[in-house]
């Protein structure tokens, strides 16, 4: 079975400009939760979709938001870019019940760097 | 509102120690709570997770949790260290309410020869 995977693996972007990020969860998952790492906070909770439907959402502002498809594949997209924003942006997916109850099987990331 | 804490940020302990991770919880319902590990490079995978059942939960590789109300935490252990176990370790919990699962901030786990 295959894991969740996330493209792309690595991103160089400058200021202002915006960024789409894509995961592709584990067959049979229909819930995706994406998280953002830094050294400095931590893991922060962004979203979670479940049946293309935004379930639950974290304190970020507006610039980030996320979709997900009718085969539960999810991207999320950062505009207008700032330096903060450079992170480990990671993907998870898990069974109906989502984060809730369940295990969160989580892809590699998607290392961004804003310059 | 749910949240956890990790005690300290960074723990090191020589090959064949007992591994001693801490973490203490806040929930204001029982909670699920969970320890992930995080290799260099990777993203996390499920060590264990307490969901109401036994309060002393088994994972993977070795690893093992307890649950203490009480206490309100969940510690991990890890009778004997190997070098392979040197990653970062993140308790995490959610509730039967929320879809979302809270990390902590991590301890960094160092093996010593």
């Amino acid at each position: 079975k295959a894991g969740v995977t996330q493209t792309p693996r690595y991103l160089i972007k400058t200021r202002g400009q915006q960024v789409t990020l894509s995961c592709s969860p584990i067959s049979g998952h229909r819930s995706v939760s994406w998280y953002q790492q830094t050294p400095g906070q931590g893991l922060q909770f962004l979203f979670e979709y479940f049946s293309e439907t935004q379930r639950n959402k974290g304190n970020f502002p507006g610039r980030f938001s996320g979709r997900q498809f009718s085969n539960s594949r999810s991207e999320m997209n950062v505009s207008t870019l700032e330096l903060g924003d450079s992170a480990l942006y990671l993907c998870a997916s898990s069974h109906e019940g989502g984060a809730r109850t369940g295990e969160l099987f989580f892809g590699e990331g998607s290392r961004l760097t804003v310059l | 509102a749910q949240s956890v804490t990790q005690l300290g940020s960074h723990v090191s302990v020589s090959e064949g120690a007992l591994v001693l991770l801490r973490c203490n919880y806040s929930s204001s319902v029982p909670p699920y709570l969970f320890w992930y590990v995080q290799y260099p490079n990777q993203g996390l995978q499920l060590l264990l997770k307490y969901t109401s059942a036994a309060t002393l939960v088994k994972g993977i590789n070795g690893f093992e949790a307890e649950f203490k109300k009480s206490e309100t935490s969940f510690h991990l252990t890890k009778p004997s260290a190997h070098m392979s176990d040197a990653a970062e370790y993140f308790c995490a919990v959610s509730d039967s309410s929320a879809s979302k699962i809270i990390f902590g901030s991590g301890t960094r786990l160092s093996i010593r020869p």
